[in-house]
This record gives structure tokens, C-alpha cells and sequence, in this order.
């Protein structure tokens, strides 16, 4: 089964201080990850995918994520944390046998002054 | 473009009482998600409509979930009754089509229900 793990239930972090959320994923094939954060209140907003190719993918608000086959990780990072920054962040994998996105716990993230 | 629309953002009932969900998705997304959130986990699937048509049911409870998509726009999720462990946020999404990985779903703000 395709599932994804997110290690760090809470982490808080620094204004201006960087960020890295963990994301393992267990997949035999080529898998198709993304990330995305969840702010109080609202829906899911997509920060990025890999699908293939580079395995250094850039995203929206300054993310980027980094997918290392050889560690089963796709971690998330962000150079300089904004207070906005402070939600809940999800990991997914798309099932190509299903076609259904499987969600990690998430992780929150507050920003400290 | 406007994005995913649901109402109402937030319902408390008591247990075993009816509640309903209402979606609007994204104009021209023939792909419609009902998913169901527990406080401290992922989303989890309950309910894919392709068109009109239900794709996937399988995490649906159906002795007490239902769920329509009328002229494959609109949808409507129904509990009844609801039990204490439906508290919880409700997220409907759409995308373009749902057999492409790369079809990006889009999520609205959810509608958080609380089961007293």
C-alpha cells in the first residue's frame, strides 16, 4: 500500500528562521508527492508537486521540497519563515492504482517572534 | 476564477440528528471529492463523482452517509443520524478530470461540524 508518514506532529520555528518538514512516503514505483498547507480556517492549498524530472521542485510563498529516492523522502523547506507561514502542512502521495490522493497527518508549524 | 464554494462553514448538532453539506466546485471541473478530516489527522476520501456518476464509495459509511451530485455540478453530503465520532471538518474538492495524477485538486474551506 502507498502511504505517507509525517514524523513531526508540531514544530516551531523562528520569524525569519528556516524551515524543513519531514515527509517519508512507501511506494514501490515511481511515486507522485505533493505538499500542501492548510491555514486556520481554510481549505488545502496545493504548494507543489513532483511528478518526475528535477528532483528539486519549486513552489509557491518560497517552498521547495527535495525528493530523495534513496531515502523515500520528499521534505519540504523554506528558506526564511514569514508569520504567515504559521498552518498545517500535509504530505500526499497519488495512488496510480486507485487514482486517490493518500494524506499524511500533517504537521503545524508555529512562528514564533 | 472563483474557487471551491461550501456551506455552511460550521454546524453543531446533537447526536442523532440530520445535518447537510452543500459544494459548489470550480466551474467546468467534472471531478467532485467529499473528503472527511478527524482533528489531528490527513483528509480522508469518502465519497469520488465523475460527472454525475459515483467513481468511489468504498470509505463511504452508507448506513449513515449520503451523498448526490445533481446535473454533475452541485453535490450534497447528509448525515443521518450523526454519532459523536462524525465531528469533524468536511472538505469538498474538484479537478479537471481524476484519472491524470498531474490534475491538481482544488480544496474549499470545509465545513466543520461538531456532534454534541
Amino acid at each position: 500500500a502507498q502511504s505517507v508518514t509525517q514524523p513531526d506532529i508540531h514544530i516551531t520555528v523562528s520569524e525569519g528562521a528556516s524551515l524543513e518538514l519531514r515527509c517519508n512516503y512507501s511506494y514501490g514505483a515511481t511515486p507522485y508527492l505533493f505538499w500542501y498547507v492548510q491555514s486556520p480556517g481554510q481549505g488545502l492549498q496545493l504548494l507543489l508537486k513532483y511528478f518526475s524530472g528535477d528532483t528539486l521542485v519549486q513552489g509557491i510563498k518560497g517552498f521547495e521540497a527535495e525528493f530523495k529516492r534513496s531515502q523515500s523522502s520528499f521534505n519540504l523547506r523554506k528558506p526564511s519563515v514569514h508569520w504567515s507561514d504559521a498552518a498545517e502542512y500535509f504530505c500526499a502521495v497519488y495512488r496510480s492504482n486507485d487514482y486517490k490522493l493518500s494524506f499524511g497527518a500533517g504537521t503545524t508549524v508555529t512562528v514564533r517572534a | 476564477e472563483a474557487g471551491v464554494a461550501q456551506s455552511p462553514r460550521y454546524k453543531i448538532i446533537e447526536k442523532r440528528q440530520s445535518v447537510a453539506f452543500w459544494c459548489n466546485p470550480i466551474s467546468g471541473h467534472a471531478t467532485l471529492y467529499w473528503y472527511q478530516q478527524i482533528l489531528g489527522q490527513g483528509p480522508k476520501l469518502l465519497i469520488q463523482f465523475q460527472n454525475n456518476g459515483v467513481v468511489d464509495d468504498s470509505q463511504l459509511p452508507k448506513d449513515r452517509f449520503s451523498a448526490e451530485r445533481l446535473k454533475g455540478v452541485d453535490s450534497t453530503l447528509k448525515i443521518q443520524p450523526a454519532k459523536l465520532e462524525d465531528s469533524a471538518v468536511y472538505l469538498c474538492a474538484s479537478s479537471l478530470i481524476s484519472t491524470g495524477y498531474q490534475e491538481t485538486q482544488y480544496f474549499g474551506p470545509g465545513t466543520r461540524l461538531l456532534v454534541l
